[in-house]
């Protein structure tokens, strides 16, 4: 039963370029969470989907941030013309119902990002 | 808002026991959860209270007092690969079923 997956691991890109981070979630789990680590810090949520559809994305800056979780494949954390803050591990979550999504979700080894 | 309040740094022996305080203010109140995090690693959940007192999984235990809230992380035998880094994690907001994430304490288990 695999857990979650999220690719790349790590990712570099200069300072205008895009970055993509995909979350594959757990099998059966139908609710996805991203969330933006720094370094030294706790999590922060970003954005809350479930298939085809953004919940809630009130931790999401308004601009150069989008995400998506389709129908078919991956859930997809685009961040466009990257600037060196947007430097930090990115991980996704999972969690089988929205009840326990409060309390209890099943995370991604993240993908570390460096914008140079 | 949500504010979770836990010490930043806490070390212990091998072998030992070791509390780790979390103290909040949220606005509602659904429970408290733990994660563990290794260096490099992803978040790992531990252990949740919804009511008050001590819930056991192991040589983790988790304990919550609503009235003064208030929980704690309790790890008994420490052993070296204990050494990471735990938050404590409340619902984001009324409503909300993200969590929010207290800023972590580094333990680190010296033998």
């Amino acid at each position: 039963n695999a857990g979650v997956m999220q690719n790349p691991r790590h990712l570099v890109r200069r300072r205008g370029q895009e970055a993509r981070l995909r979350c594959s979630p757990m099998k059966g789990h139908s609710h996805v969470y991203w969330y933006r680590q720094l370094p030294e810090e706790g999590l922060k949520f970003m954005v809350y989907l479930q298939k085809e559809n953004i919940i809630d994305e009130s931790g999401m800056p308004k601009e150069r941030f989008s995400a998506e979780f389709p129908k078919e494949g991956p859930s997809i954390l685009r961040i466009q013309q990257v600037v060196r803050g947007d430097s930090a591990a990115y991980f996704c979550a999972s969690s089988p119902r929205q009840g326990r999504s409060s309390y209890e979700q099943y995370f991604g080894p993240g993908t570390r990002l460096t914008v140079t | 808002g949500q504010s979770l309040e836990q010490p930043s740094e806490v070390t212990a022996v091998e072998g030992a026991i070791v509390q780790i305080n979390c103290t909040y203010q949220t606005s509602g109140f659904y429970g408290l959860s733990w994660y563990q995090q290794h260096d490099g690693g992803a978040p790992t959940f531990l252990s949740y209270n919804a009511l008050d007192g001590l819930e056991e999984t192991g040589r983790f235990s988790s304990f919550l007092s609503r009235s003064d809230s208030y929980g704690y992380l309790l790890l008994q035998e420490l052993q070296m690969k204990d050494s990471a880094s735990y938050f404590c994690a409340v619902r984001d907001r009324d409503g909300a079923n993200n969590l929010f994430f207290g800023t972590g304490t580094r333990l680190t288990v010296i033998p």
